[in-house]
């Protein structure tokens, strides 16, 4: 079975604080996302990233960068946290063939900017 | 603009009661369209996915059905471990870049004892 692990749970941050949440994945997937998830809102697409060193732009990249050295690893960073990046983040993995292939999600980060 | 609803938002049935959850889409150029389970403080898992208008798959209790601009998922005689938010996605086509894929807001399905 795939596993894709999140590495906190929740999270509490301060307003201007540089926050990173960590994703890592075992099952040698090519493709990585990072998604927010908010009521009524569903979920949408940060960043994702097709291999080594590379990304793309999702839906809703400002305030985000994305990181990712390793193949397993995919790091979501928020320059500077604001209120309004408080939310459930969830990373993904799939196989390679772009969007193709079904995604197989970790348990998420409740993160919360005070 | 591509968009992707699911109706109804919440749905209470009791146990056996069979029903179904809509998903509507309107993109350029489907290129696949998936269905999710999320169970609460756990991420989306996947359960289906289906590319053409007739096409359908079953997994147990759940069968996934496909037209040109709505899916639906049925679920017969449901039984209270089938109780979770369930996600459609939509794999659109786009010229200039990678395909993207949108996600509806989730229909919250409990199921009664």
């Amino acid at each position: 079975d795939v596993k894709v692990t999140q590495s906190s749970r929740y999270l509490v941050k301060r307003t201007g604080e540089k926050v990173f949440l960590e994703c890592v994945q075992d099952m040698d997937h090519e493709n990585m996302f990072w998604y927010r998830q908010d009521p009524g809102l569903g979920l949408r697409l940060i960043y994702f990233s097709y291999d080594v060193k590379m990304k793309e732009k999702g839906d809703i990249p400002e305030g985000y960068s994305v990181s990712r050295e390793k193949k397993e690893r995919f790091s979501l960073i928020l320059e500077s946290a604001s209120t309004n990046q408080t939310s459930m983040y969830l990373c993904a993995s799939s196989v390679g063939g772009g969007f193709n292939q079904p995604q197989h999600f970790g348990d998420g980060t409740r993160l919360s900017i005070l | 603009e591509d968009q992707v609803t699911q109706s109804p938002e919440a749905l209470r049935l009791q146990e056996g009661e069979s029903s179904s959850l809509n998903c509507s889409y309107t993109v350029s150029g489907l290129r696949g369209l998936f269905w999710y389970r999320q169970d609460p403080g756990k991420g989306p898992e996947f359960l289906f996915t289906l590319y053409s208008a007739g096409e359908e798959k079953e997994k147990e209790r759940l069968k996934a059905t496909l037209t040109k601009k709505e899916s639906f998922l049925h679920i017969t005689a449901p039984k209270p471990e089938d109780s979770a938010t369930y996600l459609c996605a939509v794999r659109s086509y786009l010229k200039t870049s990678y395909d993207k894929v949108i996600f509806g807001p989730g229909t919250s399905l409990s199921v009664i004892p």
